[in-house]
């Protein structure tokens, strides 16, 4: 497996906290993104970065925002909790040797009460 | 915006019978098509992908076959076996963008013994 992995694994808010959601990588990727997964509806993209302070909307961004100061580490923020952003939550890497093929880490299942 | 529609949401097959998930997209820029296999409570994992420059694409019991002109791409897996049970997941490269994906909302594929 590619060296992806996400923290916390598991997490439980209270709506109105801020909650921060870390995705490091090894692979020296250039994209990393971060998906997230609820029933009927797939896996849907938040946001993405292209590179170290580069990133950009996915389409589900609202509510969220995200930060990679480093190649390996890219952050996923919620800044008011709500209970619709309880979800699986996915990181992703890309942009290694085959160039598109995309790896995903463990996911974090948050769930906000 | 852009979107991949999978067909069916379900699918549910005989042990040694082939199964066949179809994708469509939107964005005539495509030009990568992975397909991910997520089995329950794990991440979702690449099982075969095909570039726009090729048709068909074969990897033992499992194909893909892509249709440019009509924007449309398939998943085959023959013999089906009990451990080919899963949530299947096309996805489609947007534009010319190396690695950002979007994905369609996946089919659960049950093989019955």
């Amino acid at each position: 497996d590619a060296g992806i992995t996400q923290s916390p694994r598991h997490k439980v808010t209270e709506t109105g906290t801020p909650v921060t959601l870390r995705c490091h990588q090894t692979e020296n990727h250039r994209y990393m993104y971060w998906y997230r997964q609820d029933p009927g509806h797939g896996l849907r993209l938040i946001h993405y970065s292209y590179g170290v302070k580069d990133t950009d909307k996915g389409e589900v961004s609202d509510g969220y925002s995200v930060s990679r100061s480093k190649t390996e580490d890219f952050l996923l923020t919620l800044e008011s909790a709500t209970s619709s952003q309880t979800s699986v939550y996915f990181c992703a890497i890309s942009g290694g040797q085959t160039d598109t093929e995309a790896f995903f880490g463990q996911g974090t299942r948050l769930t906000v009460v | 915006g852009e979107n991949v529609e999978q067909h069916p949401s379900t699918l549910s097959v005989q042990e040694g019978d082939s199964a066949v998930i179809k994708c469509t997209y939107s964005d005539s820029a495509s030009n990568y098509f992975p397909w991910y296999k997520q089995e329950l409570g794990k991440r979702p994992q690449l099982i075969i992908d095909i570039r726009s420059n090729v048709g068909e694409k074969k990897d033992q019991r499992i194909a893909v076959t892509l249709n440019k002109t009509a924007k449309h791409f398939s998943l085959h897996i023959t013999e089906t076996q009990p451990e080919d049970s899963a949530v299947y997941f096309c996805a489609a490269s947007l534009g010319g963008s190396q690695g950002n994906l979007i994905f369609g909302k996946g089919t659960k594929l049950s093989v019955k013994p």
